[in-house]
């Protein structure tokens, strides 16, 4: 059974802080990983695909991948309230399907 | 560009009565389609997803049905709504090989009464 785990928070910073988003996953095999953006009522909107160990950088989002570890990290520098939203990982293993994590409610206080 | 379409947004149905929802997608071909529900506060859990035209594959048994008449068309039905087919049901689409994530329709809220 291949898992995908996220602390499911709420995790709340100020404005302008960084935001730091963990998951991890039990598939020694996953390729590709995802990180989708949802808010309140809305449809998940995907944000980062990471393929490679390390960082990969878009604006304000990084994400992190150590493949060791078997974990997967986004950060959010200079957090808007706009960012407040739950954040979905999604791993991709052999196959065409996703797995996701059940999601880590961010709050990002003004 | 790719699109994806996805209706009703909203939906109260009786208990007991049949649902029809349906997906669209425009700008591939042979897409792979999945749909998905999402009860309030939960992840998401899988429901059906389908490599190519009539080809279904269903996740966890229940009281709905998926059918996919055309290669860009999904269709989740049920013939008897249940309180607990409440929910916000997403369907998605993804490349056959599924490297650049899916991505999902705007969603049906779906409140049974």
């Amino acid at each position: 059974q291949k898992e995908v785990e996220q602390n499911s928070g709420p995790l709340s910073v100020p404005e302008g802080a960084i935001a730091s988003l963990n998951c991890t996953y039990s598939d020694r095999g996953s390729q590709s990983f995802f990180w989708y953006r949802q808010y309140s009522g809305k449809s998940p909107e995907l944000i980062m695909f990471i393929y490679s160990n390390g960082d990969k950088e878009d604006g304000r989002f990084t994400a992190q991948l150590n493949k060791a570890s078997q974990y997967v990290s986004l950060l959010i520098r200079d957090s808007q309230p706009s960012d407040s939203a739950t954040y979905l990982c999604a791993v991709k293993g052999g196959s065409y399907q996703l797995t996701f994590g059940k999601g880590t409610k961010l709050s990002v206080i003004p | 560009s790719q699109t994806i379409h996805q209706w009703p947004a909203t939906l109260v149905q009786p208990v007991g009565s049949p649902l029809s929802l349906e997906c669209t997608v425009e700008g591939t071909s042979n897409p792979n389609l999945y749909w998905y529900r999402q009860a309030a506060g939960r992840g998401l859990q899988l429901l059906f997803y389908s490599v190519g035209i009539g080809q279904i594959s269903s996740e966890v048994p229940q009281n709905l049905s998926a059918s996919r008449p055309q290669d860009r068309q999904f269709i989740l039905s049920s013939k008897k709504l249940l309180l607990s087919d409440s929910g916000f049901y997403l369907c998605a689409w993804s490349t056959p090989g599924g490297f650049y994530g899916y991505t999902f329709g705007s969603g049906t809220r779906l409140t049974v009464v």
